[in-house]
C-alpha cells in the first residue's frame, strides 16, 4: 500500500541555519505529494504542493521537489526562523477521486534565537 | 469567516457516555474529511463524504458513526466512549475531493476521555 516516510525528529535548530527534512514515499500510481505545517494548538495548514514528476512547490520560503526516480519529496529552507517552529507533515494523495491523505509521522521543528 | 469551523474545541468526557462533534465548511468544497490524530502526532484518515455520499469508510469501530446533512456539514457522534478514543479529531474539505487537491482543516477538537 502507500505509504510515506519522514525523518524522525525533533530537529534543533539555531535562527538562519538551513533546513531540510527528508520525506520518501511508496506509492502505486502517480500520487500528488504535499507538506502541511501545524503551528501548536492548531490544525494543519498547507505549505505547498506538488502534482507531478519534477515539480517545485515553494511558499514562504521553503522548498520541496518531486523526485520521481529517488521517490522523494524533502523539504528545504536557506534561512530559518523562530517562527517556523512547528510540526511539519509530508503527505500524499493519489489522483483518483475520493482519496484521502496519507501522513508521514512529522517532524518537530524548534528554532532558537 | 472561518474556513471550516469545529465544536467544541475542547471535549472532555468519562467513559462510557456518547459524544458528537460538528464540523461545517464555508469554502463550497463537496468533499469532508474526519481525520484522527494520536498522542505521537499521527494522522490517519477515519471518514470521507462526498457531497453527503459516504465514500471512504476505514477500519474504525462502529461507535464511531459520521453524518452529512448536507454538503458543507460532517459530524462526528460517538458511541461508549473508551480510553483510546482520547485523540485529536480533525475534519477538512476538498474541492471535489480529486487526489491533487489540498485539503483544507478545522482547527481540531482534543477529546479526552476520564
Amino acid at each position: 500500500g502507500n505509504s510515506v516516510t519522514q525523518m524522525e525528529g525533533p530537529v534543533t535548530l539555531s535562527e538562519e541555519a538551513f533546513l531540510t527534512i527528508n520525506c520518501t514515499y511508496t506509492a502505486t500510481g502517480y500520487p500528488s505529494l504535499f507538506w502541511y505545517v501545524q503551528y501548536p494548538g492548531e490544525g494543519l495548514q498547507l505549505l505547498l504542493k506538488a502534482t507531478k514528476a519534477d515539480d517545485k512547490g515553494s511558499n514562504k520560503g521553503f522548498e520541496a521537489t518531486y523526485r520521481k526516480e529517488t521517490t522523494s519529496f524533502h523539504l528545504e529552507k536557506g534561512s530559518v526562523q523562530v517562527s517556523d517552529s512547528a510540526v511539519y507533515f509530508c503527505a500524499l494523495s493519489e489522483w483518483q477521486a475520493g482519496t484521502a491523505l496519507i501522513f508521514g509521522k512529522g517532524t518537530t521543528l524548534s528554532v532558537s534565537s | 469567516d472561518t474556513a471550516v469551523s469545529q465544536t467544541p474545541k475542547y471535549l472532555v468526557t468519562q467513559m462510557g457516555n456518547d459524544k458528537s462533534i460538528k464540523c461545517e465548511q464555508n469554502l463550497g468544497h463537496d468533499t469532508m474529511y474526519w481525520y484522527k490524530q494520536d498522542s505521537k502526532k499521527f494522522l490517519k484518515i477515519m471518514f470521507s463524504y462526498n457531497n453527503k455520499e459516504l465514500i471512504i469508510n476505514e477500519t474504525v469501530p462502529n461507535r464511531f458513526s459520521p453524518k452529512s446533512p448536507d454538503k458543507a456539514h460532517l459530524n462526528l457522534h460517538i458511541n461508549s466512549l473508551e480510553l483510546g478514543d482520547s485523540a485529536v479529531y480533525f475534519c477538512a474539505s476538498s474541492q471535489d475531493g480529486a487526489g491533487g487537491q489540498p485539503q483544507h482543516f478545522g482547527d481540531g477538537t482534543r477529546l479526552s476521555i476520564l
